[in-house]
């Protein structure tokens, strides 16, 4: 079984569309995250929700718009798309976010492309 | 502001030994990850230090020094499936990741 899942895994859309990347994981843990990794591959995180709370939002435009129905999941969804956009987006899990020594086990990515 | 270096890319040889630095400039520590993310794939977890000295798994060491604020990722008997990019990564005090843009390894034969 895979721990963290994503769907899709390629987005291709044209600019102004609203789309949303669905995110899954089954190890039970309280903390997910979204990331996105731009050209240059420096992940950036976007969001995280610790028990169905959003506790960090890193300065991202309201366009992106978190939705967690419980804690295995969290999806994202983003309204108006533009060109910048464009990149892979990850999801991660961790048992909780302030017990340092847990890492963060990563979903596939899903990798858009706006047009 | 907050800044994890590292370098763009590295080429080794297989069966060499190779050595990944990173430095951090962060707003607090909780420790620092290294990942391994192969091309079009997602990271995966290589190691965690929060207290200075080496921590050796298997071919993988890593190494902290938080006074220099300074970590390396050692690489022993490189095989050619370790072509990927090494990320190391920083927590913060608010408990955030703080990642670097990863360093390109390329293996030759």
């Amino acid at each position: 079984d895979t721990a963290v899942s994503q769907t899709p895994k390629y987005l291709v859309t044209q600019m102004g569309n609203d789309k949303s990347i669905k995110c899954e994981q089954n190890l039970g843990h309280d903390t997910m995250y979204w990331y996105k990794q731009d050209s240059k591959k420096f992940l950036k995180i976007m969001f995280s929700y610790n028990n169905k709370e959003l506790i960090i939002n890193e300065t991202v435009p309201n366009r992106f718009s978190p939705k967690s129905p419980d804690k295995a999941h969290l999806n994202l969804h983003i309204n108006s798309l533009e060109l910048g956009d464009s990149a892979v987006y990850f999801c991660a899990s961790s048992q909780e976010l302030a017990r340092v020594t847990d890492t963060q086990y990563f979903g596939p990515g899903t990798r858009l492309t706006v047009l | 502001g907050q800044n994890i270096d590292q370098p763009t890319e590295m080429t080794a040889t297989e069966g060499a030994i190779v050595q990944i630095n990173c430095t951090y400039q962060t707003s607090g520590f909780n420790g620092l990850f290294w990942y391994q993310q192969h091309a079009g794939e997602a990271p995966t977890f290589l190691s965690y230090n929060v207290l200075d000295g080496l921590e050796e798994k298997g071919r993988f060491s890593s190494f902290l020094s938080r006074s220099k604020g300074y970590s390396y990722l050692l690489l022993k008997e490189l095989q050619m499936k370790d072509s990927a990019s090494y990320l190391c990564a920083v927590m913060d005090s608010n408990y955030q990741l703080i990642w670097g843009a990863g360093t390109k390894l390329i293996i030759k034969p």
